[in-house]
């Protein structure tokens, strides 16, 4: 595809539902990234990969957060027994390496948990 | 952890004064990269420094990286409208160069 693209864009769940949120990085693209990004603030790491292998999970918040990118394309970033306070932008961005190039920003996808 | 600052938080000008935003990782950097966010949107690259010193113009925008690869400035000469955003710095630890750390960010504001 031409950029990233993140699916769904809005996302309404109640609380204690799992959700998976997904990314199709830019095609070729080496690194991929996950951020949560509340309103007024800017992107909070989470995780990424390079290739299909997950190098820093350090930005987690809890064990109810988990990603994964088995082939090394898609990668699906999985809530599971959402609370509220999960409610946020979730972007993802990819690059063509992991170092020296810049990332690529999808459009987001918009959690609200009620 | 690392962690990277930006300041200020908030900056209100009018149209055609300058403006500068400041960078401070409590670590030293491989690199450090400048984003845009326009409102509504999603951070947009503006431009990547790697070596101690490094100064680099766009247009209006200069970019600077400091000696010690732990602060970076932007500034903005003579602001105009379409500069309105907010302005986010991302900087790769010189020990982790995969994971890009963002600070708060700069919001713009420019009154015609």
């Amino acid at each position: 595809g031409a950029g990233v693209s993140q699916s769904p864009r809005y996302k309404v769940t109640k609380r204690g539902q799992d959700v998976a949120l997904r990314c199709d990085p830019i095609s070729g693209h080496v690194s991929l990234y996950w951020y949560r990004q509340a309103l007024g603030q800017g992107p909070e790491f989470l995780t990424y990969f390079n290739y299909e292998a997950q190098q820093d999970k350090s930005g987690l918040p809890n064990d109810r957060f988990s990603a994964e990118r088995p082939e090394g394309s898609i990668s699906t970033l999985t809530i599971q027994r959402t609370e509220q306070r999960d409610s946020a932008m979730y972007r993802c961005a990819s690059s063509l390496e992991q170092v020296a190039t810049e990332a690529f920003f999808g459009q987001g996808t918009r959690l609200t948990v009620v | 952890g690392q962690q990277v600052m930006q300041i200020p938080q908030y900056q209100h000008v009018q149209e055609g004064e300058d403006f500068t935003t400041y960078c401070n990782s409590s670590t030293t950097l491989s690199n450090i990269q400048w984003y845009k966010q326009r409102p509504g949107g999603h951070p947009v690259f503006l431009i990547q420094l790697v070596k101690s010193g490094e100064v680099k113009k766009q247009k209006r925008l200069t970019f600077q990286f400091g000696e010690a690869k732990k602060n970076s400035s932007l500034h903005i000469t003579a602001t105009q409208t379409t500069d309105v955003g907010t302005y986010f710095c991302a900087g790769r630890d010189s020990s982790n160069t995969g994971k890009l750390i963002f600070g708060q960010g700069t919001t713009l504001q420019v009154k015609p």
